[in-house]
Parts: C-alpha cells; structure tokens; sequence
C-alpha cells in the first residue's frame, strides 16, 4: 500500500501564481523526494530532503519537511503553463533504496 | 547521472499472452526497480532486482506473475505473464545513481 498520501489531489491556478501541494507519510524515512510527470511520461526528479533537513529551494520550488508530523510541502513560485503535471511525493527509508509513492497532485496552470 | 531506456515504449497484447520490457541503463548499478503506474494511479513497486540474485518482490506481487531477469549490472528485464486487462498500465524501470532516475516507462494495454 502507498505510505504517502497527497493532497490536494487536483489543483488549478492562473500562470503566476503560487502552487503549494502536500505530502503525508507513516513510517520514518530516510529522505523525501519530489517528482514531476507529464501526461503519463516518465517521471522526472525535482528535489530529495533528507530527514535531518528542515526546508530546501531549487530555483522557483521550496520543499519543506515536518518530521514530527511526518508530512512535507512542495510550492512551486510564479507558476508557468509549463508547470502542469503530475507531482508526486516519494519516500525512501534508506539511501539508494527503493520507494514508497503518495497518491500525487495534479497541477494545471491555466495561462 | 543515469540514462535508461526501455523497450517497447508501448503495446497492445492480447489477453492470455505474456510481454518481455527491456530496461538498459548507461552506467553499472547494483539495484533496479520495476514499478507499475496504472491509469491515473500512483506508482507501485513490483520489485526490486539485484544482479546475481532473486528479485524480492513487494506484497501483491508474484514471480510466476511478474518474472524477472537480471543477468548484468545494466540490464534487466520484467514479463508479464498471462495478462489480463487488469495488467493495463505503465511500467518503469528506475535506478538510483546519486539520485533517483526513471527510464521513459512502457505503455501496455491488453485487450
């Protein structure tokens, strides 16, 4: 079964705005990563925080992490139409090793 | 880094026959995922393939079902065997070399 749970589960907004997306897990982990898919393709990798870090950026993403609350966070600033995919969270419970998918998030930027 | 392709990148089978997917990656690595993506679902690990040794496979998933090879250290394979229209789905291949890759995924519909 799927450790991760997303939410939402669909999210439609104007070209620069603000997407934030959310990620829930159940078990400790050993890092959190973001993915991006386009309409079935292959998944592409966006960010990976560890369990001991706090908040990431990688240009217009910010991913933060909740240990405590076993969540995380993924906003994408100043969307573009571009932007519209699939985001799925992942969790790994140990380096390198393999990975548990939340439910993703479907973004659609509307130009 | 890692590039991975897989062949074929899509099918349409008749139910009752079996499919072979090809998983090449550019670099040695030691551990291959196979993961499956059914329509407008999350990704689902089926198993993880070590060179020399039996692929462990996740809950829900059997070899007699999902058989796979994995005869070097940049190749595997994954069939589907006896497919239903319930076998319908993406499958990729994935590697972790540094981070996470993905190979482009193959598209099967059984009809």
């Amino acid at each position: 079964s799927q450790q991760g749970e997303e939410d939402p589960q669909a999210l439609s907004i104007q070209e620069g705005e603000n997407a934030t997306m959310n990620c829930s897990y159940k078990t400790s982990i050993n890092n959190l990563q973001w993915y991006r898919q386009n309409s079935g393709r292959g998944l592409v990798h966006l960010i990976l925080i560890r369990s001991n870090e706090r908040e990431k950026h990688s240009g217009r993403l910010r991913v933060t992490l909740d240990t405590s609350k076993k969540s995380s966070s993924l906003l994408i600033t100043a969307s573009r139409a571009a932007d519209t995919a699939s985001y799925f969270c992942a969790t790994s419970r140990a380096a390198g090793n393999k990975l548990t998918f939340g439910g993703g998030t479907r973004v659609l930027v509307k130009p | 880094s890692a590039v991975i392709s897989q062949k074929p990148s899509r099918d349409i089978c008749q139910r009752g026959t079996s499919l072979t997917i090809q998983c090449q990656v550019d670099s040695q690595v030691t551990m291959m995922f196979w993961y499956r993506q059914q329509p407008g679902q999350s990704l689902t690990l089926i198993a993880t393939a070590n060179q020399g040794s039996e692929a462990t496979y996740e809950s829900g998933f059997v070899i007699d079902k999902f058989p796979i090879s994995r005869p070097n250290l940049t190749f595997s394979t994954l069939t589907v065997s006896n497919m239903s229209p319930e076998d319908s789905s993406i499958y990729l291949c994935s590697v972790h070399a540094e981070t996470q890759y993905f190979g482009p995924g193959t598209r099967l519909l059984v009809l």
